[in-house]
């Protein structure tokens, strides 16, 4: 079956501007999460939902960030005037709402800010 | 708070040869802990996990990782390399079943390089 989907693949954009990141889970998988993946910081949580929820926004690292998930599929993540340390490769996993079961990784959004 | 250290930023083995990738936790509790690599453009793949039972796990790709309660450790092994394995590679760990499902903490990641 398919895997996690993200798009788009790449995107480049000029700082102060918003910018939307798409994740389409595996079908079936209520757990979604973002990361996010930047040089000098490595991996590093966002958010987790839970079906449409968002039990665990800890990671967001400012209210520029927010996410959000409908239908208990897609999510989007919306990143507000964009500043240049947004610069990373941002990272969508899904699974399972079983505790032992492990996440799935999509292959990334890398977002450069000019 | 859990932290995972990978204390080799980068590791060159020769084709052929046996590869250990160390990998340590920190966390009271049993945690549950995760092989990834990462091939460049890619996202994370899963190598293996490890949960509870069998402290010695198997994974794709001839990869077997090995739970050491006592040092808090978690290595990766393959006996004989190929150059396809030439990754970067991130172990991982979550709190494990009491807290459902669970954010992973990283360790920075070992980049494994192939040299013929």
């Amino acid at each position: 079956g398919a895997g996690v989907s993200q798009s788009p693949s790449n995107k480049v954009t000029e700082k102060g501007k918003d910018v939307e990141l798409r994740c389409d889970p595996i079908s079936g998988h209520t757990a979604l999460y973002w990361y996010r993946q930047s040089l000098g910081q490595g991996l590093e949580f966002l958010i987790y939902f839970q079906g449409n929820s968002a039990p665990d926004k800890s990671g967001l690292p400012s209210d520029r960030f927010s996410a959000e998930r409908t239908g208990g599929s897609v999510s989007t993540l919306t990143i507000q005037r964009t500043q240049q340390e947004d610069s990373a490769v941002y990272l969508c996993a899904s699974s399972l709402e079983r505790v032992d079961q492990p996440q799935h990784f999509g292959d990334g959004t890398r977002l450069s800010i000019l | 708070a859990q932290s995972v250290t990978q204390p080799d930023i980068h590791i060159t083995v020769s084709e052929g040869a046996s590869l250990e990738l160390r990998c340590n936790y920190s966390y009271g509790a049993t945690p549950y802990l995760f092989w990834y690599v990462q091939s460049p453009g890619q996202g994370l793949q899963l190598l293996l996990k490890y949960f509870s039972g069998d402290t010695l796990v198997q994974g794709i790709k001839g990869f077997e990782a090995e739970f050491k309660r006592s040092q808090s450790s978690f290595n990766l092994r393959k006996p004989s390399v190929h150059w396809s394995d030439a990754a970067e590679y991130f172990c991982a760990s979550s709190r494990g079943s009491n807290f459902g499902n669970e954010k992973l903490t990283f360790g920075t990641g070992t980049r494994l390089t192939i040299i013929p």
